[in-house]
């Protein structure tokens, strides 16, 4: 079992430029989440999906963050353009189904100039 | 408004002193306190879900209690490589709603 697998573990762009965070939920997961975790804010939920679908978007801070998810085992979380205030370690998460426990990957540590 | 508050912030405790890490809660009908581990640099680890009032469950020295409005985990005799992160979270309705964490370090 590989687990979640997210990419790139590490992130430096400059301000105003567009990032891409990918991830890759564990085989057979239907439901997927994206977080923020600061230190300031702690672990926050910016969306999640059913079966590829967005349920809850919420947590979103901006209209320049989105997420899509193409396909059962990929999705992307994409902030165009950047802003310094956004650097974060970003964490995807995966579980069976709707309310179980969620198995989370090793992280995106994003740095905004 | 769900919330979810850990206390304390950060403890420190010497090999083989037992403590208990404290989760208060406040959510519109509880369908499940999770806690979870995070050492630096990774992500979260899960570690236990509880469900109802008077549930316990317990992994080597760690165990988890809830009741109406809390949740604790009982840290026993810990090592140094129990030093971590601990985050407790409650389900709302499609999602988990996290506390800050408690930051455990345990020295030699």
């Amino acid at each position: 079992d590989a687990g979640v697998i997210q990419s790139p573990r590490h992130e430096v762009t400059e301000m105003g430029q567009e990032v891409t965070l990918r991830c890759k939920p564990i085989s057979g997961h239907n439901s997927l989440f994206w977080y923020r975790q600061t230190m300031m804010r702690g672990l926050e939920l910016l969306i999640y999906f059913n079966n590829n679908v967005p349920i809850d978007d919420s947590g979103m801070p901006e209209d320049r963050f989105s997420a899509k998810m193409p396909n059962a085992s990929f999705s992307t979380l994409k902030i165009q353009p950047s802003e310094p205030r956004d650097s974060a370690v970003y964490f995807c998460a995966s579980s069976p189904l709707y309310q179980e426990t969620q198995y989370f990957g090793p992280g995106t540590r994003l740095l905004v100039l | 408004e769900d919330q979810v508050t850990q206390s304390p912030e950060a403890l420190r405790l010497q090999e083989g002193e037992s403590s208990s890490l404290n989760c208060s809660y406040t959510v519109s009908g509880l369908r499940g306190l999770f806690w979870y581990r995070q050492d630096p640099g990774k992500g979260p680890e899960f570690l236990f879900t509880l469900y109802s009032a008077g549930e316990e469950k317990e992994k080597e020295r760690l165990k988890a209690t809830l009741t109406k409005k809390e949740s604790f985990l009982h840290i026993t005799a810990p090592k140094p490589e129990d030093s971590a992160t601990y985050l407790c979270a409650v389900q709302a309705p499609g999602k988990l709603i996290f506390g800050q964490g408690t930051t455990l370090q345990v020295k030699p």
